[in-house]
């Protein structure tokens, strides 16, 4: 069954960086475009990038570009997310998704890693 | 970017009752080439990730019961409980993937009243 795993969640100081991971299992990660979503503590879902199965396509929301970085090793089924600069609105649980071939949904999303930015 | 909008922000209705939960995008969201609406909606539970329900606006999901349904165009799109039930106190989002970035709706909390 599909399985994506969040992990490298942690507390971080403001300007600080993290690095998330996501680990696929169950389908063929290679062939699949994937996404990262987060959430603010008691708020709504941001859409944070996206990246093509093939890497040749990246895509992010305007309030983490030059800052976050979405990259993906194919050989070890594992979407990452670098986070640079990091905010205290950063503050977040952050979700990996696999889009669906054909309908552009996200159907299938991980349990999620909470990031926390404080001083 | 295309900012879509929920209302009501919440909602109490009795077991049993209808629940309707609309959206509406600051665009239209339906592509003329395929003549789609790119609209999805989730279900969110404390704790929990996203469920999908719906999408292209009224597709359901694999396994979602029938009494959740999806209906609209362009850009007023509707989520409809037709009978709630204890389990489907959760909070929905509306989310359009027509365009980069993609966005979701603010949330609507449904509950028992």
């Amino acid at each position: 069954q599909v399985q994506l795993v969040e992990s490298g969640g942690g507390v971080v100081q403001p300007g600080r960086s993290l690095s998330l991971s996501c680990a696929a299992s169950g389908f063929s990660f290679s062939t699949y475009v994937m996404h990262w979503v987060r959430q603010a503590p008691g708020k709504g879902l941001e859409w944070v990038a996206a990246m093509w199965h093939d890497g040749s396509n990246k895509n992010y929301v305007g309030s983490v570009k030059g800052r976050f970085t979405i990259s993906r090793d194919n050989s070890k089924n594992t979407l990452y997310l670098n986070m640079n600069s990091l905010r205290v609105e950063d503050t977040a649980v952050y979700y990996c998704a696999r889009e669906e071939k054909g309908d552009y949904v996200l159907h299938y999303w991980g349990q999620g890693t909470l990031v926390t930015v404080s001083s | 970017d295309i900012v879509m909008t929920q209302s009501p922000d919440s909602l109490a209705v009795s077991l049993g009752e209808r629940a309707t939960i609309n959206c509406r995008s600051s665009q239209n969201i339906l592509y003329n080439s395929d003549n789609k609406n790119y609209l999805a909606w989730y279900q969110q539970k404390p704790g929990q990730p996203p469920k999908l329900l719906i999408y292209w606006a009224s597709t359901r999901a694999s396994g979602v019961p029938d009494r959740f349904s999806g209906s609209g165009s362009g850009t007023d799109f509707t989520l409809t409980i037709s009978s709630l039930q204890a389990e489907d106190v959760a909070v929905y989002y509306c989310h359009q993937y027509y365009s980069t970035p993609r966005t979701f709706g603010q949330g609507t909390k449904v509950e028992i009243k």
